[in-house]
């Protein structure tokens, strides 16, 4: 069936380096993508979302990077800071397709000191 | 705003006994839960998506049967796993979705819960 993938399960940076976290995805009707922090232990934690009408928007220190002709998602993270260290997932979605989202398999980012 | 909460946060329980997950909305109304299941180091996978006041949904390869889900109302689904075994063992997460609140399909997660079967 449809799927999102990950290029990379795991992202070591250094503490105030940038971040980026790829995200490719399979389903064409896809138009609602979301990024997620997941710690430990805990439920996944909204970061940042686009629409399928926009390339580009930026949050606090976070920006997602939308490319509808490869099927491509990213996520930047500037000055990456030790609490940035969790597991990251990228979800999509179709409207009207009964609100379901749809994960990707994650990516562990570790932040060294 | 837009708080959602699970309880219990953990179970142990033994083998063929069953166990009810709550699943609340603490400020807002939700005509429309998810319940996610996670395995470790494993991406989150949808198991059934309840509506309010309806039966609830199933994903291809989850058991209705085993997992009882219920939506009385617009703050709360219960998810129950009956007669319960080990490989049932996992991170229980709900999402919410906020009634008219975005045209989008924005949810909100619940901090989980890890049910441990022995």
């Amino acid at each position: 069936g449809e799927s999102v993938g990950l290029h990379l399960p795991t992202l070591s940076v250094q503490e105030g380096d940038n971040s980026i976290i790829n995200c490719a995805y399979s389903n064409s009707a896809s138009d609602y993508f979301i990024w997620y922090k997941q710690e430990s232990g805990k439920g996944p934690q909204f970061i940042i979302d686009i629409r399928s009408n926009m390339d580009k928007r930026q949050g606090q220190r976070v920006t997602v990077l939308l490319n509808k002709t490869v099927k491509h998602l990213s996520l930047q993270i500037a000055a990456t800071q030790p609490g940035d260290s969790a597991v990251y997932f990228c979800a999509e979605s179709v409207t009207g397709g009964g609100n379901k989202l749809t994960f990707g398999t994650g990516t562990q980012l570790k932040v060294e000191l | 705003g837009a708080v959602v909460s699970q309880h219990p946060s953990w179970v142990i329980c033994k083998s063929g006994t069953s166990v009810k997950i709550e699943c609340r909305s603490l400020d807002f109304q939700a005509t429309t839960m998810f319940w996610y299941r996670q395995f470790p180091k494993q991406s989150l996978m949808l198991m059934a998506t309840s509506n309010e006041g309806s039966k609830a949904t199933y994903e291809q390869g989850v058991e209705k049967d085993k997992f009882l889900i219920n939506h009385a109302s617009l703050t709360l689904s219960t998810l129950t796993v009956t007669s319960a075994h080990p490989e049932d063992s996992s991170f229980y997460i709900c999402s919410a979705r906020a009634s008219g609140r975005t045209p989008y399909n924005e949810q909100f997660f619940g901090p989980g819960t890890r049910l441990t079967v022995l």
